[in-house]
């Protein structure tokens, strides 16, 4: 157990659909990352989030958006669904989003299939 | 595209071997991390090199950072068919910016 903790682990859905991804970070770190990863693209960053604020995007779908509560935990809500979308879904957390970094712990994942 | 690419693209060793992957970057960077990735899950940290570092060890992986070919290596030694699994490695785009970008990894099989 990395201490980053994702819900649901498989999830099924038709295209044009919405779901909502959840991520709680390890204790004591304040971000939240957000990554895509597919066959075809690899694993892309979709978005940041710190202690409640976003700080970064990256490959992230209109489509997409993502939020960061109080508590830190963190939703990834995917609209309007498309076979494309489907990957594993990552969330990973750390302690300090500077440039020493610190090393990133990922959650379990996960698997969204749209059919 | 891709900040970091690793090579090769599969691998597949004996157990007991040594297994070496590399990294190769684009842009100047503050630090560089490697992952392992177990088929279908989530990717686990390795370790960090820095910038200003060369060599760093951590029990059988060794991993070597040359910033003026902007490229890394991950040695494992004696590998075990445990270590069967993706590895990745994960460059920032140094600067002000500290978001690690991934390679499409390299595929290890280590056979017992």
């Amino acid at each position: 157990d990395s201490g980053v903790t994702q819900t649901p682990k498989h999830l099924i859905t038709a295209t044009g659909q919405r779901v909502t991804l959840r991520c709680s970070p390890r204790s004591g770190d304040l971000s939240v990352y957000w990554y895509q990863q597919s066959l075809d693209q690899g694993l892309q960053f979709l978005i940041h989030y710190y202690n409640g604020e976003e700080r970064a995007k990256g490959n992230i779908l209109e489509r997409f958006s993502a939020q960061q509560f109080p508590d830190l935990h963190s939703e990834l809500n995917l609209s309007s669904l498309e076979l494309g979308d489907s990957a594993l879904y990552f969330c990973a957390s750390s302690v300090d989003p500077t440039r020493f970094g610190y090393g990133y712990t990922f959650g379990s994942g996960t698997r969204l299939t749209v059919v | 595209s891709q900040q970091g690419e690793e090579d090769p693209q599969a691998l597949s060793i004996q157990e007991g071997e040594n297994a070496t992957m590399n990294c190769s970057y684009k842009t100047s960077i503050n630090n560089l991390q490697w992952y392992r990735q177990n088929s279908g899950r989530g990717l686990v940290h390795l370790i960090l090199i820095r910038s200003n570092e060369r060599e760093k060890h951590s029990g059988r992986l060794r991993v070597t950072l040359d910033t003026s070919k902007k490229s890394s290596s991950l040695l494992i030694t004696a590998s075990r068919a445990a270590d069967t699994a993706s590895y990745f490695c994960a460059t920032d785009a140094g600067g002000g910016s500290y978001i690690p970008t991934f390679g499409r990894g390299t595929s290890l099989i280590v056979h017992p």
